[in-house]
This record gives structure tokens, sequence and C-alpha cells, in this order.
């Protein structure tokens, strides 16, 4: 079977870094993909990493390590905007097929 | 306009009945999607298409079925509607050309069955 863990919340203050871990188990693995949903709204892609290592995007970087099937999210300069879901999903058993894990909710306080 | 669009975006209805969630979409994507997402849950694959013929179940397609009219156009019907369909649905797509893992999700439909 499939299935992906990720923590259901993390608090951060403004201005701080939080990172959000994703373990996963899989088979067919091509990439981790991260999304990002304010309460109310849409998923939004954030990142995807096919190859091991950081990828990096103004405040967000989103790592891989295959070989241990994990991944995270980092979060830098954290805004209150920042405030919202954050869900990790995997392309496994077909191309541009996703699942989601859970998601772990993030509060930034001031 | 958005890219995505989803109709209706909100729903109530009654169980037994039978209803239809549409989505549009002006990317030019030829793959399509629909999620549902429960509450503290993540969303779950009902069923995706990569292309006007080919159509595929998803995780939890059971009471579900869809209809690819044309490239921009994928509805999701329930045959039946039944209380815990109660949910969040979203449509999604993404472009081949762009690589997996990245999609783009329509607004959603509170489905609400009494």
């Amino acid at each position: 079977g499939q299935s992906l863990e990720q923590p259901s919340e993390v608090t951060a203050v403004e201005g701080a870094i939080v990172q959000i871990n994703c373990t996963y188990q899989t088979s067919g693995f091509y990439g981790l993909s991260w999304y990002q949903q304010h309460d109310g709204g849409a998923p939004t892609f954030l990142s995807y990493n096919a190859l091991d290592g950081l990828e990096e995007t103004g405040r967000f970087s989103s790592f891989l390590s295959r070989s241990d099937s994990y991944g995270y999210l980092l979060l830098q300069e954290l805004q209150m905007k920042d405030s919202a879901s954050y869900f990790c999903a995997v392309s496994s058993g077909g191309y541009n097929k996703l699942i989601f894990g859970a998601g772990t909710r993030l509060a930034v306080h001031p | 306009d958005a890219d995505v669009t989803q109709t209706p975006r909100n729903r109530i209805t009654k169980t037994g009945k039978r209803i239809m969630l549409e989505c549009s979409q002006t990317k030019g994507h030829d793959r399509m999607y629909w999620y549902r997402q429960d509450p503290g849950l993540g969303l779950r694959l009902i069923y995706y298409s990569f292309d006007v013929k080919d159509i595929n179940k998803g995780e939890i397609s059971d009471g579900y079925s869809v209809s690819r009219q044309a490239q921009a156009k994928f509805s999701l019907s329930l045959e039946s509607a039944i209380p815990n369909q109660t949910a969040l649905y979203f449509c999604a797509t993404s472009d081949r050309g762009q690589g997996p893992g990245t999609q783009y999700f329509g607004p959603g439909t509170r489905l609400l069955v009494l």
C-alpha cells in the first residue's frame, strides 16, 4: 500500500524558521510535492522534488531523500500569511497521479 | 478569470438525489482530476482522466461517476447521494509537459447531503 506521514500541527512565531517533515511508503515513486491550503481555499502548488537534495524557491525550500523515503518543507522568515495547512504528496503508481498526506496545520503567532 | 472553475460552489441536496458537479479549465491541460476532502484529512482521488478517451478510477470511486465531455470539461456525478458524501470537492488539472506532481486546483464545491 501507500502511506504518508506528516505532523498534524506545528506552531511558530513570526520571523522564525519551521520545518515540516514527511515520510512516505509507496511503490513506483516519481517525486514528492508540497501544497499549501489556506482555510476555505484551494490547494496551491509550492514545490516538487524528483531528485535528492534541496530545492529553494524564495522563503520556501523543499528537501528529498529517496533512500530514506523522507522529505521536508522549510519555511523561513515566517509571516502571518503563512498560517495554513501544508500537504505533502507523492507521485506514485502512475504519471501525474498524486497521493496526499493528511496535512500539517501551521499556526504562525506574533 | 480563473483558470479552473467549478460549479456550483455550494450545494445542498437530499439523500438519494442525483447531482452533478462541473469543472472547466482554460489552461489547455490534458489531465484532469476529481478529489474529495474531508475535515482534517488530505485530498483523496476519486477519478482522473489523461485525455478525453481515458478515464481511470482513483482511491474512492464507489458511488461516483465521471464524464470527460471535452478536453476542457470534466464532470463528477453522484448517482444517488448519501450523507457520507458530504465533503469539499476539488477539480484539478495538470499538463504532461510540466512533470508529475504539479497540479492546479479549482476553488472547490462544498456539498452537503441531508
